[in-house]
C-alpha cells in the first residue's frame, strides 16, 4: 500500500517568516495530494490540494508543489502569522485503493 | 462543501462498556466512510473502511470484534467500541470521500475517555 512520510515533525518559525513542510509518497498511482490543518481537538480542514497533472498551486500565502518523478510534494506558507500555528497533515489519495493515506503530521508554531 | 456530522463529540465511559459513534452525511450520499483513530500529537491512523451494504474492510492490526462498524444506509455509518478499556481512549474521526475519491470530508471527531 501507500506510504506517506512527512518532515519535519515539529517546526517553529518567527512571525513573518516562511514555513516549508515536505512529504514523500511511495505509490506512483496516487494522483491527489491534499493538505490539512488541524487545530487541537478539531477536525482536519482542507487548506489546499494538488492533482498529479499540476506541478504547483498557490492560494494567497499558501502554495504546494508536486514532483511526480521524485514522488514528493511540499507545503509552503509565507508571511506566517500566529493563527497559522496548528498541526498540518499531508495525504496521498489513490483511486485504485480508494483510500487516503496521511503523513505523520507537522506541528507548526509561529512565534509572535 | 459536503458536511459530515459526527456524534458524540466527547464521551466518557466506564471500562467494560460499549460506546457507539455515529457519522452522518447531511447533504450527500456517502457510500464509503473512513474511520480513523488519532492519538495526541500524532497522525490519523486509518482503522477501517466501511461501505454501504457490505462488510467493512479493516486495516492490519485492528480488531474487528472490538471495533464494530456498520454502514446500514447511504447517510449513516457507525463505529461501536465494544468492551472499552482505558487503552481505547483516543480521538476517533470519520471521513467520507468526495466524488472520484478526491477530497475528504471529516466529521467533528469524538474524544473517547475510558475510565
Amino acid at each position: 500500500g501507500e506510504n506517506v512520510e512527512q518532515h519535519p515533525s515539529t517546526l517553529s518559525v518567527q512571525e513573518g517568516d516562511s514555513a516549508v513542510i515536505k512529504c514523500t509518497y511511495s505509490d506512483s498511482a496516487s494522483n491527489y495530494f491534499p493538505w490539512y490543518k488541524q487545530e487541537l481537538g478539531k477536525r482536519p480542514q482542507l487548506i489546499i490540494d494538488i492533482r498529479s497533472n499540476v506541478g504547483e498551486k498557490k492560494d494567497q500565502r499558501i502554495a504546494v508543489t508536486l514532483n511526480k518523478t521524485a514522488k514528493h510534494f511540499s507545503l509552503h506558507i509565507t508571511e506566517t502569522q500566529p493563527e497559522d500555528s496548528a498541526v498540518y497533515f499531508c495525504a496521498a489519495g489513490t483511486p485504485t485503493g480508494n483510500q487516503f493515506y496521511f503523513g505523520t503530521g507537522t506541528s507548526l508554531t509561529v512565534i509572535p | 462543501g459536503a458536511v459530515v456530522s459526527q456524534h458524540p463529540s466527547w464521551v466518557i465511559c466506564k471500562s467494560g462498556t460499549s460506546v457507539k459513534i455515529e457519522c452522518r452525511s447531511l447533504d450527500f450520499q456517502a457510500t464509503t466512510m473512513f474511520w480513523y483513530r488519532q492519538f495526541p500529537k500524532q497522525s490519523l491512523m486509518l482503522m477501517a473502511t466501511s461501505n454501504e451494504g457490505s462488510k467493512a474492510t479493516y486495516e492490519q492490526g485492528v480488531e474487528k470484534d472490538k471495533f464494530l462498524i456498520n454502514h446500514a444506509s447511504l447517510t449513516l455509518s457507525t463505529l461501536t467500541v465494544t468492551s472499552a478499556h482505558p487503552e481505547d481512549s483516543s480521538f476517533y474521526i470519520c471521513s467520507a470521500p468526495g466524488r472520484g475519491y478526491t477530497e475528504a470530508f471529516f466529521g467533528q471527531g469524538t474524544r473517547l475517555t475510558v475510565v
